[in-house]
């Protein structure tokens, strides 16, 4: 059973704090994402991986930063956080190899709270 | 500009049919049209895809017109499993652009 899995399900913070946001597969994916989803806005790309040590700049990049130094992992860091990225945040991984067939598999989600 | 149009909100019987429809007018000829639902409180969840022709598997059926203008997702038998949000993309790649998507409410 293919599964994608994020560290926390639930995390709060303090508004300055440096927040890290781990997501594994272990489908032997290439690509990986990470989104936000807030009420009314719908899920929105922060930023996606397309193999190791790469990143590429999703629609909404100001306020984070990605790692990805193995290829089952990918860490969404949040430098300073603010109360407004206080959202959930999805992970996502898929094939590269056949884009006639573009199935992301998400994670469950961690909802982050910045106080 | 958003790339699909979907009704906010639809209400289906359970056991009965719950056909979604998607307007995508702008469609390019290599995009595909996927279809993915989010059930509360969990990841967004793949169902179905197709390019020309109508596609059906065990979850779902895909109707494509043939100026593949609009689309509409067939749940043959709905469940109130099936309540969720499901979304409606167009894609030519690896990129997923989520809209608002249709909140489907099966009722007993």
């Amino acid at each position: 059973d293919v599964k994608v899995t994020q560290s926390s399900r639930y995390l709060v913070k303090r508004t300055g704090e440096k927040v890290f946001l781990e997501c594994v597969q272990d489908m032997d994916h290439e690509n990986m994402f990470w989104y936000r989803q807030d009420p009314g806005l719908g899920l929105r790309l922060i930023y996606f991986s397309y193999d190791v040590k790469m990143k590429e700049k999703g629609d909404i990049p100001e306020g984070y930063s990605v790692s990805r130094e193995k290829k089952e992992r990918f860490s969404l860091i949040l430098e300073s956080a603010s109360t407004n990225q206080t959202s959930m945040y999805l992970c996502a991984s898929s094939s590269l190899w056949d884009i006639s067939y573009n199935e992301q598999f998400f994670g469950p989600g961690t909802r982050l709270t910045v106080l | 500009d958003a790339k699909t149009t979907q009704p906010t909100s639809m209400d289906c019987a359970e056991g009965r049919a719950a056909n979604l429809p998607c307007n995508h007018s702008t469609i390019s000829g290599n995009e595909y049209v996927y279809w993915y639902r989010q059930i509360h409180s969990q990841g967004p969840q793949y169902i179905i895809h197709g390019l020309k022709n109508n596609e059906t598997n065990e979850m779902a059926s895909l109707i494509i017109t043939e100026d593949r203008k609009s689309s509409t997702l067939i749940l043959p038998h709905a469940t109130l499993r099936d309540t969720a949000v499901y979304y409606c993309i167009v894609d030519a790649g690896n990129m997923l652009t989520f809209g608002g998507g249709t909140r489907l409410m099966v009722k007993p």
